[in-house]
Order: structure tokens, then sequence, then C-alpha cells
């Protein structure tokens, strides 16, 4: 069982549909990401949130917009994908001490989304 | 961050140990070695990491070459479970200060472990 709970597991969606995917986290962790995951590939950052605050944005598409509304909870809100969006959607959260000590991501199983 | 290369595909039979073989030839000093696997159907997990000491943990071992151009995961005796995609990834652990930060997995290896 993973540590990191995304909801829901899967969703389809039209092009104009409005949506959210979520994810949670109830292990202390400070730092929260979205990853990408196309069929046969590896995951690829999307954006990384650090004490609530957005840190890293990889040059992501606005019509995909990150909230971490609080330390446990991490929102991806989706508006107007494209059928290219279809994917693999994973959360993954770690610790965000200011130490050297590696802490590793844990990565909840994903929401799998299909745009019609 | 240094860019891996690891074989396509290997298979292994159940109960045999599992060397994984990872080279990152451009490495730098810095940067360590981590590996994550990530079974169907599920997110990654992570396995172990080091920068230039052998470790072992209760799910792997991982050998480091003495100039460090060259990794292997070890999977002891492994399982019809291990089957999975397995990421070598290299990188500074720490970014800004913190130590989170982005993960760039390559392509990985698909381990098949047959009974």
């Amino acid at each position: 069982d993973t540590e990191v709970t995304q909801t829901p597991k899967h969703l389809v969606m039209g092009m104009t549909n409005k949506k959210s995917l979520k994810c949670e986290q109830h292990m202390g962790h400070r730092a929260m990401y979205w990853y990408k995951q196309k069929a046969k590939k590896p995951p690829e950052l999307m954006f990384v949130y650090s004490y609530e605050k957005l840190s890293i944005n990889e040059s992501v598409p606005s019509r995909f917009s990150p909230e971490c509304p609080n330390s446990s909870l991490l929102n991806l809100h989706l508006h107007a994908l494209q059928p290219e969006d279809s994917a693999l959607y994973l959360c993954a959260s770690s610790q965000d001490g200011t130490g050297k000590v590696y802490q590793p991501q844990h990565f909840g199983d994903g929401t799998r989304l299909s745009i019609l | 961050d240094a860019k891996t290369t690891q074989p396509p595909s290997m298979d292994c039979a159940e109960g045999r140990a599992a060397n994984l073989p990872c080279n990152h030839s451009t490495i730098s000093g810095n940067e360590y070695v981590y590996w994550y696997r990530q079974i169907h159907s599920q997110g990654p997990q992570y396995i172990i990491h080091g920068l230039k000491n052998n470790e072992t943990n209760e799910m792997a071992s991982l050998i480091i070459t003495e100039d460090r151009k060259s990794s292997t995961l070890i999977l002891p005796h492994a399982t019809l479970r291990d089957t999975a995609v397995y990421y070598c990834i290299v990188r500074v652990p720490t970014a800004g200060g913190t130590s989170y930060g982005k993960l760039t997995f390559g392509q990985g290896t698909i381990l098949t472990v047959h009974p």
C-alpha cells in the first residue's frame, strides 16, 4: 500500500471539461511533486512544491494548474486539455530538510487520464 | 545532471541474483547514484543510493566502481514480484540548500523474473 494517495485512479474527460486530480500524504513531508508519464516512457517532472510554495515549474502549459492548499494536499487542476495530455499523472512527496542527507521521493500509484 | 545508460531489458530466474548495470561515465564528484523501480500499474519506488562506497539495504546492494563511471544494482534473490522497470539516476543530492529536487528518469531496464 502506498503512503501517497491519489484520486481518482482513472479519469476520462472531454477537451472542454474542467477537472481536478488530488494527492494526499500524511507523512509530514513538505515537498510535493507532480509527474507526467506517457505510455512506455519514464516519468517527467511537471511541478515541485516546497512548504506549500511552487518552487519548480518545468515549463508546463497553463492548462495544467497546480495548487497546494496545505502541507498534506496537492491538487492539479485541468482545463481545456488536449488528447496528447492523456497519460498517467503521478504525485510524489519527500521530506524537505536542509541537511545533505538524501530523502527519497514516495510516489502514489497515479491517476490514469484519458482525454476524448 | 549526468546522463545514464542502461540495457533496455534483462531476464533473471527466480531465486537467482539479478545484476542490473548502469553506465554514468560523465558523473561528477558530487553526484550520487540513485535507483528506483516501477512495478506495472504502480508509482516508482525508491530502492537505494550511494556516492562511492558500496551500499546495502533490505532491498538490494549497490556496487559502484572505483572510478565511479558505472554501477550495478544487485537483487540477491530475485522473486516474481521484482519484475519491474529499474531506473538508474545520477544527480546532486541537494538543490538550493534543500534535499528535494528534480528526478530525471532515463529509459530504464525492464527486468523480467521467470519462474
